[in-house]
């Protein structure tokens, strides 16, 4: 089976321009969840999507949205970017959203902010 | 709310010794899941070993085992033969019940010496 795929692997937007990333889950995994990795802060969770219904929000500001589609398939969204928002993006798919669920981790999409 | 704690930012092992990596949880939720995953330099975080809290037996992986403290919420990571493939941050992570986010630990550097 093919492995979580992210697109675009690198970004680099201005403040203030809007950016929308993708992440394709493995096969057959119907969650998918989202991290903000900096050096400061870790690994910060953004939101959990399961069936197409968002199932978890972290504590980030409403400038941060996330969508899942009907094949699993989710895009996440920031608006108006700040400089603060420079990162690497991570998604993770598993199968269910069970806590005994693995998450397999994507490579990453780093987003450069200027 | 749930919270994990890696105390150690960096360790170093020479290369074939054993390595022991700590990590410290706290939870309200009687049924709940720890992990630990890699993520190497190469950026891509995987899955080491996972342990469910209601078993009392420690999981292992090959060289990888972990001691869990139920009562002390403690749940540490030992490698043992550690080799120069094994250098990378590792992340100790908790999922509790009732579909609660993932929470990861701020991670620990490893690094293997020749």
């Amino acid at each position: 089976k093919a492995g979580v795929t992210q697109t675009p692997r690198y970004l680099i937007k201005t403040r203030g321009q809007q950016v929308t990333l993708s992440c394709s889950p493995i096969s057959g995994h119907r969650s998918v969840s989202w991290y903000q990795q900096t050096p400061g802060q870790g690994l910060q969770f953004l939101f959990e999507y399961f069936s197409e219904t968002q199932r978890n929000k972290g504590n980030f500001p409403g400038r941060f949205s996330g969508r899942q589609f009907s094949n699993s398939r989710s895009e996440m969204n920031v608006s108006t970017l700040e400089l603060g928002d420079s990162a690497l993006y991570l998604c993770a798919s598993s199968l269910d959203s069970g806590i005994q669920e693995t998450q397999y981790f994507g490579p990453g999409t780093r987003l450069l902010v200027l | 709310a749930q919270t994990v704690t890696q105390s150690q930012p960096e360790m170093s092992v020479q290369e074939a010794e054993t390595v022991t990596l700590s990590c410290t949880y706290d939870t309200s939720e009687s049924d709940y899941y720890l992990f630990w995953y890699k993520q190497p330099p190469s950026r891509q975080m995987i899955l080491v070993i996972r342990q469910e809290a209601y078993k009392q037996q420690n999981a292992t992986e090959n060289r990888f085992s972990v001691n869990f403290q139920k009562a002390a919420k403690s749940f540490s990571l030992k490698i043992s033969d550690s080799q120069l493939g094994d250098a990378a941050m590792y992340f100790c992570a908790l999922r509790g019940g009732g579909y609660q986010k993932v929470t990861f630990g701020t991670g620990t550097k490893l690094q293997v010496i020749p």
